[in-house]
């Protein structure tokens, strides 16, 4: 079953430090999504892709924040500086065309100490 | 505020009983909706969809109901095992502009199944 792959799967970083996650979608979802879920809350979405460009970066905190698909295939979150309040669950989901299909990767947890 | 919210943060029921997790949404505009299933440190995972053309679609022990009238989706989870204990989220997509669309999820619903 074809799956959304994402890393690191735990990441551990002091504030102000930079920090990176990585996620492969689906082959063949021209859609790419970054979200961020807070323990005990629903994932929120951050940026999304529609091949390389973005469609979406309404809730991207863009001061320290920044993504990009390059290549329109796999796609790479940035935080630099990391603060406190960013540590949570890095989500990337990929669709197909219209939303559907969409599938969620494992995650990354970020924790900044 | 979220469009799309449940209506019970918590759900406790005995093994092998029937589920119900109820969530409402606000957008007229949604077309589409998925309910994920996510266990502790685990990405969302996908459960069943329906769009907003169908009021009702059955899976393997699960059935989602769509009600148009009055915004509400459910989530009914048939013979209830240990292993279906889990958060549950309804998801709707919103399409805005030429967008393709993306998903505004709710809080979710805590499902603790007692043996």
């Amino acid at each position: 079953e074809a799956e959304v792959a994402q890393s690191p799967r735990y990441k551990i970083t002091e504030k102000s430090q930079a920090v990176a996650f990585w996620c492969d979608p689906i082959s063949g979802h021209a859609t790419l999504y970054w979200y961020r879920q807070i323990l005990g809350q629903g994932p929120e979405l951050l940026v999304q892709f529609q091949d390389e460009s973005v469609v979406d970066d309404s809730q991207l905190p863009k001061d320290r924040f920044s993504a990009e698909r390059l290549k329109g295939v796999d796609s790479t979150l940035k935080i630099q500086p990391a603060e406190l309040g960013d540590s949570a669950m890095y989500l990337c989901a990929s669709s197909l065309e219209g939303g559907y299909g969409y599938t969620f990767g494992s995650g990354t947890r970020l924790t900044v100490v | 505020g979220e469009s799309v919210g449940l209506h019970l943060p918590t759900l406790s029921v005995q093994e092998g009983d029937n589920s119900i997790i109820n969530c409402a949404y606000s957008n007229s505009a949604s077309d589409y909706f998925i309910w994920y299933k996510q266990e502790s440190g685990k990405g969302p995972q996908f459960i069943i969809d329906i769009r907003s053309n169908m009021d009702k679609r059955q899976g393997q022990r699960v059935t989602v109901l769509l009600n148009k009238t009055v915004k509400h989706l459910s989530l009914q989870i048939a013979a209830t095992q240990p292993g279906d204990s889990a958060v549950y989220f309804c998801a709707e997509n919103i399409k805005s502009g030429g967008s393709q669309g993306n998903l505004i999820f709710g809080k979710g619903t805590k499902l603790s199944v007692k043996p």
